[in-house]
């Protein structure tokens, strides 16, 4: 049973565009969604984070978005950036770990 | 420098032939897990350990095995690996379980 669900495997947007990367969930019982970056030959990265109390947190150029009604998630990446090209997690909480959703590889076209 | 560093990053062996991927970190954390990474399947996570000598199954254990003999060091054990554990393996280190993950650079393993 798949916690996060990452339905675009691939996502293109122009440079200087916004970019938004989407997770739908299935289990409300936790208490964070994390997003992590990933680029090649190399491990994740931690990039933002949002408490299941909170609707919104940002961080500079990365907002992520909770809709607890719809259970989705979604990173907005405003402006994009080509060093923004990379694969894109989303991940819960559990009681002892971490559940990550399959990714979404972004290109940001210069 | 904060860290966590696996070994080695690449590594091509015979079905059969057991091996060892050594990770350690720095940070004092508590908690260490392995994933494996593979085509349209994420980040799937293989063992944790919540200290010393705790270990657990996660989602994908068979055929691998782990300790944590020390809080630092968690390698993870193929003691006969197969070709379908060929994979991209990551360790990651936390102050807790579900709290924000420090990972390894990665070791690509192919079982041939």
């Amino acid at each position: 049973d798949q916690q996060v669900k990452q339905n675009s495997p691939s996502l293109s947007v122009q440079e200087g565009r916004i970019s938004i990367l989407n997770c739908d969930y299935t289990n409300s019982m936790f208490d964070y969604f994390l997003w992590y970056k990933k680029y090649p030959a190399e491990g994740p990265t931690f990039l933002i984070s949002i408490s299941s109390i909170k609707d919104k947190n940002e961080d500079g150029r990365f907002t992520v978005f909770l809709n607890k009604s719809a259970k989705h998630l979604s990173l907005h990446i405003v402006p994009s950036q080509p060093g923004d090209s990379a694969v894109y997690f989303c991940a819960r909480t559990g009681a002892n770990n971490l559940f990550f959703g399959t990714g979404t590889r972004l290109t940001v076209i210069p | 420098e904060a860290q966590v560093t696996q070994n080695p990053r690449y590594l091509i062996t015979v079905t059969g032939k057991k091996l060892t991927v050594t990770c350690s970190q720095n940070m004092n954390h508590e908690y260490m897990s392995w994933y494996r990474q593979d085509p349209g399947l994420g980040l799937r996570q293989i063992y944790y350990s919540m200290n010393v000598e705790v270990t657990d199954k996660g989602d994908v254990p068979e055929g691998y095995k782990v300790s944590r003999k020390e809080k630092r060091n968690f390698p993870l054990i193929l003691e006969s690996p197969s070709p379908n554990q060929t994979s991209l393996y990551f360790c990651a280190s936390s102050p807790e379980g579900n709290t924000e993950a420090f990972f390894g650079q990665g070791t690509r393993l192919t079982v041939v």
